[in-house]
């Protein structure tokens, strides 16, 4: 069925780097906008990044930005997020998640998300 | 940056109708999303640009939004219902997406 499938996370050392991927199938994978999105244990929902269907446009989260970087490969129907300098504060579940086609960032398809934790 | 208030809790009794507010500067001129997330669950989407369901979504699930407050109305509650609601708009402003704080629904 329609799917989101996260994967790449676990356990990183502060100032360490890791890349979370996210696999999209039985969709058009290059026709939407792409979110990430985490939430720390026990707290809300953060918005992290999104990108356009092409790719040209991106959007990050001050909290990330200058550290973390979104791509996609539309060939493989997958997402990515480098994440760089990583921070306590990081420590999340990320989540992927796939926009509405309308106007605006919608994240209308969610997969289960992927453990991040950064501790020494 | 832009802000939107929810109540952390809202409590309700089986069949009842529960309602979760979302606060912002002129809310009503956004469109306004819901989530659902059941304990130990991904987030859902149940109201899309104030008051769209996506499919699947029960007819008991209702949103509106004027002025300064986007409104998610659950009527005719149950038990499964028990979940954090999550508002969130497009800031087109900053770029951002921004979430509100959520909000617990406890069915009693």
């Amino acid at each position: 069925q329609v799917q989101l499938v996260e994967s790449g996370g676990g356990l990183v050392k502060p100032g360490g780097s890791l890349r979370l991927s996210c696999a999209a199938s039985k969709f058009i994978f290059g026709d939407y906008y792409m979110t990430w999105i985490r939430q720390a244990p026990g707290t809300g929902l953060e918005w992290v990044s999104s990108i356009s269907d092409s790719g040209n446009t991106i959007y990050y989260a001050d909290s990330v930005k200058g550290r973390f970087t979104i791509s996609r490969d539309n060939a493989k129907s997958s997402l990515y997020l480098q994440m760089n300098s990583l921070r306590a504060e990081d420590t999340a579940v990320y989540y992927c998640a796939r926009n509405h086609g309308g106007g605006g960032l919608c994240p209308e398809l969610w997969g289960l998300g992927t453990l991040v934790t950064v501790s020494s | 940056s832009y802000v939107l208030p929810q109540p952390p809790s809202v409590t309700v009794a089986p069949g009842q109708t529960a309602r979760i507010t979302c606060g912002g500067d002129n809310i009503g001129r956004e469109s306004v999303h819901w989530y659902q997330q059941r304990p130990g669950q991904a987030p859902a989407l149940v109201i899309y640009y104030d008051s769209d369901r996506p499919s699947g979504i029960p007819e008991r699930f209702s949103g509106s939004s004027s002025g300064n407050t986007a409104t998610l109305t659950i009527s005719r509650v149950e038990a499964g219902d028990e979940a954090d609601y999550y508002c969130q708009v497009w800031d087109s402003n900053s770029d951002h997406v921004i979430f509100g704080g959520g909000t617990k629904l406890t069915v009693l």
